[in-house]
């Protein structure tokens, strides 16, 4: 199984500031790598696809970059919607897994 | 518009099963692969299992930890797909998504919440 590991756990940010958050795969997953954002009693909703296209819909604050192993998503500048929980998870291999997540919240 | 309406969750003791459903709309339901992801309380996402769509022969894939205890099915016919659940366990606890599984999972439905407790 491919373990997923996100990196930092919380990051506390104003508004505006630019925000950049690590997914880091313990084996390659080339380009299979999907970002989603949670908010607070909401259901995830994908972001970003085959690690750095954006999804329907999603703002052109949100982009990724990576390949292999090692993976970003950048938030150019956060807005008050942006307060969630983000996810990285692989789906090159089976059983699909995701990362532990990184909360983003309030300075 | 994608739209994804699960239903069926609930409370159930432990040994017991449940099935949920997802009533999908808004695309070719038989072209896509569905799957379904949980979610424990407090926890973080966990993917369950997958169903294939019919060019693909409708198999399945599974996490060990459901593998022999869940099954996935569909019917095409009225753009649903199922999650049968056997031999259900307390950490089986969660709110369980129904997904599309297309560039990952493209769109969720809202989510149904199965309680094993006794």
């Amino acid at each position: 199984e491919i373990v997923m590991t996100q990196s930092p756990v919380t990051l506390s940010v104003s508004p505006g500031e630019r925000v950049t958050l690590s997914c880091r795969a313990s084996q390659s997953v080339r380009s299979f790598l999907g970002w989603y954002q949670q908010r607070p009693g909401q259901a995830p909703r994908l972001l970003i696809y085959g690690d750095s296209t954006r999804a329907t819909g999603i703002p052109a604050r949100f982009s990724g970059s990576g390949f292999g192993t090692d993976f970003t998503l950048t938030i150019s500048s956060l807005q008050s919607e942006d307060f969630a929980v983000y996810y990285c998870q692989q789906y090159d291999n089976w059983p699909f897994t995701f990362g532990p997540g990184t909360t983003v919240e309030i300075k | 518009e994608v739209h994804l309406v699960e239903s069926g969750g609930g409370l159930v003791q432990p040994g017991g099963s449940l099935r949920l459903s997802c009533a999908a709309s808004g695309f070719t339901f038989s072209d896509y692969y569905m799957d379904w992801v949980r979610q424990a309380p407090g926890k973080g996402l966990e993917w369950v299992g997958r169903i294939r769509n019919k060019a693909n022969g409708y198999t399945t894939e599974y996490a060990a930890s459901v593998k022999g205890r869940f099954t996935i099915s569909r019917d095409d016919s009225k753009n649903t797909v199922f999650l049968q659940m056997n031999s259900l366990e307390t950490e089986d606890t969660a709110v369980y998504y129904c997904v599309r599984g297309n560039n990952g999972f493209d769109f969720w439905g809202q989510g149904t919440i199965v309680i094993v407790s006794s």
